[in-house]
């Protein structure tokens, strides 16, 4: 059974450095696209950036491109979101997605999402 | 960046009705469409993918259709656990884009 397990909510100051994870389990880590997709308070979906673990080719969507950095570590099959600096905007829901099979991956699994504040 | 418009924004029905909800592309997708469903507090779930297909375990209720511009996305007869957040989300290009969602609030 496919699995995404996301790391627990974080209430962080504004300037201050986070790293989120989310554990894969039930399949090929390696061979499946990943991505994080943002949800702020009662907005819509945003898809932040995507990589393809065996290779680490990454995608990022340009709006958020500089501001964050994806990537894996395929030894403990987890994926991780980071930022340097946050700020107050960053303040959302963030959740993990894994890519289907096929050339033009679409979302069909998500772990439960981690909750980031980001408040003084 | 190819932008999803879904209408309408909110949709009043009431428990045994038929919805429709409408999802638009900005540009051609072929059939590069997914649909979603969100609970409060829940993430979303994938329902249908490729504008038709039903994911797994999702009932027969719902169905996708649509290609190229235009999308729907119909619910036979709807449920009371069918109230929700529904998104469109397309996968032709990147940056994946995900419309603003269509809420099915209770009549």
């Amino acid at each position: 059974e496919v699995h995404l397990e996301q790391s627990g909510p974080e209430v962080i100051q504004p300037g201050e450095s986070l790293k989120i994870s989310c554990k894969a389990s039930g399949y090929n880590f390696e061979t499946y696209w990943i991505a994080w997709v943002r949800q702020m308070p009662e907005k819509g979906l945003e898809c932040m950036a995507m990589i393809y673990p065996l290779d680490s080719d990454v995608k990022y969507n340009p709006s958020f491109q500089g501001n964050v950095t994806i990537s894996v570590d395929k030894s403990t099959t987890t994926a991780f979101l980071q930022w340097s600096s946050l700020k107050a905007s960053d303040s959302a829901m963030y959740y993990c997605v894994r890519g289907s099979v096929g050339p033009s991956p679409f979302f069909d699994y998500w772990g439960q999402g981690t909750l980031v504040t980001v408040s003084s | 960046e190819i932008v999803m418009t879904q209408s309408p924004a909110t949709l009043s029905v009431s428990p045994g009705e038929r919805v429709t909800l409408s999802c638009r592309a900005s540009q051609s997708l072929h059939t590069n469409l997914a649909w979603f469903q969100q609970k409060p507090g829940q993430a979303p779930r994938l329902l249908i993918s490729g504008a038709s297909t039903r994911a797994t375990d999702i009932p027969a209720r719902f169905s996708g259709s649509g290609s190229g511009t235009e999308f729907t996305l119909s619910i036979s007869s709807l449920q009371s656990e069918d109230f929700a957040v529904y998104y469109c989300q397309q996968y032709k290009n990147w940056p994946r884009t995900f419309g603003r969602g269509t809420k099915l609030e209770l009549k």
